[in-house]
């Protein structure tokens, strides 16, 4: 069975990082696109980055470029979101989502991860 | 490049059909996926290519359209199928997703 299970989340101060892990299951890690999509409590959806295979590609919405960067450890099936210079717009679950018959097409998803921005 | 969901909100009662519409701003041709969110748990892919089921959707769920006018029907809703449903666009980039239909109950 395919699995994805986020970590990391919690409550960080504005200008402050955190990093987000996800744990992946039941597929071969290392075949497969990976994304980071979040939700703004009661809000809509908001696509955030993508990762390649190899991890040599990645690209990111313009609301996060440049202070979010995604990785991957094909060895420990692991995806990570390492989040800097937060804002209490970055309030969000943070969704992990595997890519299917496309990269952009997201066929399993984990529970997600809420990050609070706050002082 | 907008995605729009209409309605907002539908009402409606157990074993009758729903009708969700998810209209483009361009032509996304058929990259449109359907997704359904229940509250605290992981969204589910339901639809890709705008009328292709995911492994393991029941078949009451259905998807049709291209260009820029898409619908998702469920043909007789069941209790477990109260959610909201996303529309989302991945022929541009970055990926765009509707604002969502929530399914309630009548």
């Amino acid at each position: 069975e395919v699995q994805v299970l986020e970590s990391g989340g919690g409550l960080v101060q504005p200008g402050g990082s955190l990093r987000l892990s996800c744990e992946a299951s039941g597929f071969t890690f290392s075949n497969y696109g990976m994304t980071w999509v979040r939700q703004v409590p009661g809000k809509g959806l908001e696509w955030v980055s993508v990762i390649s295979r190899s991890g040599g590609d990645t690209y990111y919405a313009d609301s996060v470029k440049g202070r979010f960067t995604i990785s991957r450890d094909n060895s420990k099936n692991t995806l990570y979101l390492q989040m800097n210079t937060l804002r209490a717009e970055d309030t969000a679950i943070y969704y992990c989502a595997k890519g299917g018959s496309s990269s952009y097409v997201f066929d399993s998803w984990g529970q997600g991860t809420l990050v609070t921005v706050s002082s | 490049m907008m995605m729009t969901q209409s309605p907002a909100t539908l009402s409606v009662s157990p074993g009758e059909r729903a009708t969700l519409s998810c209209r483009a701003s361009q032509s996304v041709s058929s990259n449109l996926a359907w997704y359904q969110h229940k509250p605290g748990q992981a969204p589910r892919l339901l639809i890709f290519g705008a009328s292709t089921r995911a492994t393991g959707v029941p078949d009451r769920f259905s998807g049709s359209g291209s260009g820029t006018e898409f619908t998702l029907t469920i043909s007789s809703l069941q209790s477990e199928d109260f959610a909201v449903y996303y529309c989302q666009q991945y022929t541009f980039w970055p990926p765009r997703f509707g604002q969502g239909t929530k399914v309630e109950i009548k």
